[in-house]
């Protein structure tokens, strides 16, 4: 079964802190992908990436950046942290060339 | 703006009954409708996905109608469980491209 980790269930940071969110996954698939859940908003997708050094913006990239420096490991990284990035954080992934994805079970983040 | 639009929001089910959650999209590039199922505390999970160039897919309990035309897609459960008590995201995505999701549809099966 495909395996997506994300380090922390639940993390707790002060506004303007700089915030690293780490995504790994087992099954060596091209695609890796950060989203964002708010109630009554849905998923929606902060960045991609389909190889290793490649990264695309999503519909709500603003005010954080990414990083794939190895195929299995995906970072989602809030510069500046304010409270409106308090939220339920979502990674996935997926094959190169199909679509869906495999998601973790998501990082709790609250700024405060 | 919202890709794919879903209703209803939440859903009250009698153990038994049928839940019918609805999706529309705008754009008819699209050519990959799955739809998730998220408990609480977890991940989205896929449960089970449909392609334009078929009306129909069943797998279980579970069905997706999908009206190309239309430009809407549904998901169907039949005989609902309390096991299904569950949020379910519908999405839809242009070939090898990142998903769209909706805003999800709180679904309560009762006893």
């Amino acid at each position: 079964d495909v395996k997506v980790t994300q380090s922390s269930r639940y993390l707790v940071k002060r506004t303007g802190e700089k915030v690293f969110l780490e995504c790994v996954q087992d099954m060596d698939h091209e695609n890796m992908f950060w989203y964002r859940q708010d109630p009554g908003l849905g998923l929606r997708l902060i960045y991609f990436s389909y190889d290793v050094k490649m990264k695309e913006k999503g519909d709500i990239p603003e005010g954080y950046s990414v990083s794939r420096e190895k195929k299995e490991r995906f970072s989602l990284i809030l510069e500046s942290a304010s409270t409106n990035q308090t939220s339920m954080y979502l990674c996935a992934s997926s094959p190169g060339g199909q679509e869906g994805g495999h998601f973790g079970d998501g990082t709790r983040l609250s700024i405060l | 703006q919202q890709q794919v639009k879903q209703s209803p929001q939440s859903l009250i089910v009698q153990k038994g009954g049928i839940s019918i959650i609805n999706c529309a999209y705008e754009n008819t590039a699209f050519d990959y409708f799955p739809w998730y199922q998220q408990f609480p505390g977890k991940g989205p999970a896929l449960l089970i996905a449909i392609r334009p160039d078929v009306s129909e897919k069943k797998e279980g309990r579970f069905t997706i109608s999908f009206n190309k035309s239309a430009k809407q897609f549904s998901l169907h459960i039949m005989d609902s469980q309390p096991g299904d008590s569950a949020t379910y995201f519908c999405a839809a995505s242009w070939p090898g491209y990142a998903l769209n999701f909706g805003k999800g549809t709180s679904l309560l099966v009762t006893p």
